[in-house]
């Protein structure tokens, strides 16, 4: 099946620092989403992103999906932005089934 | 429009007792999927539910079973528990099968002892 890894595992900034988290996926994808759990467990929906690049706010996403690889970026980070961030993708022979990567820890610290 | 919610929050059980976990799909979402996510991992794509139907499966045994209901809400049924099984688990709902995002609800921690 497909095979998903995010990098780096662990990640420690300081407030006011940018980050990039990547997100390689080994098949073609239907759909790429990335999350971030907060301390309770929610899996916060940040981005639905199968290609092409999208921004809110601080954060961006970039997927080249003809490169099998999505990018999140995390500017001028808050302490809030702590947690664990998940990519997740659903191959296209396996629709309907999210395959999560191991997640990337971020502490960013005051 | 209502989010996905789940219940209960938090449970503990006693190995080899039985177990039911609950979900309400958003509102006009009919498609539920059900993940477990042991500590320190992503999460595991257990099943999917599609207008009432098992639509794809992971790999987990059969002692693991759904349902989903006319309103599209849906429950995860757990038999034999072990102690494995303790974990989050994370119910999400989408608009139509294989189309567009999966949102989450904010999950059911399971302890068995």
């Amino acid at each position: 099946g497909i095979q998903v890894e995010q990098s780096p595992p662990d990640l420690i900034l300081q407030e006011g620092a940018n980050s990039t988290l990547r997100c390689n996926f080994s098949d073609s994808v239907n759909n790429l989403q990335w999350f971030h759990q907060n301390p309770w467990g929610q899996l916060i929906n940040l981005f639905y992103i199968p290609s092409g690049t999208k921004q809110n706010g601080r954060l961006s996403a970039t997927t080249v999906a003809t490169e099998r690889y999505s990018l999140l970026y995390i500017s001028s980070s808050q302490t809030t932005d702590s947690g664990v961030y998940f990519c997740a993708v659903e191959a296209s022979s396996n629709t309907g089934k999210l395959i999560f990567g191991q997640g990337t820890t971020l502490q960013v610290k005051p | 429009e209502t989010g996905v919610t789940q219940s209960p929050t938090h449970l503990i059980k006693t190995r080899g007792q039985q177990v039911t976990l609950r979900c309400s799909s958003q509102s006009g979402h009919n498609t539920v999927s059900w993940y477990q996510q042991a500590l320190g991992q992503g999460p595991q794509f257990i099943f999917q539910y599609y207008r009432e139907e098992e639509n794809g499966r992971g790999n987990f045994p059969p002692r693991f079973s759904g349902l989903q209901f006319p309103n599209y809400s849906s429950e995860l049924n757990v038999n034999a528990l072990e102690l494995d099984d303790s974990a989050l688990y994370l119910c999400a709902s989408s608009l139509e099968f294989s189309v567009g995002e999966q949102y989450f609800g904010p999950g059911t921690r399971l302890t068995v002892t």
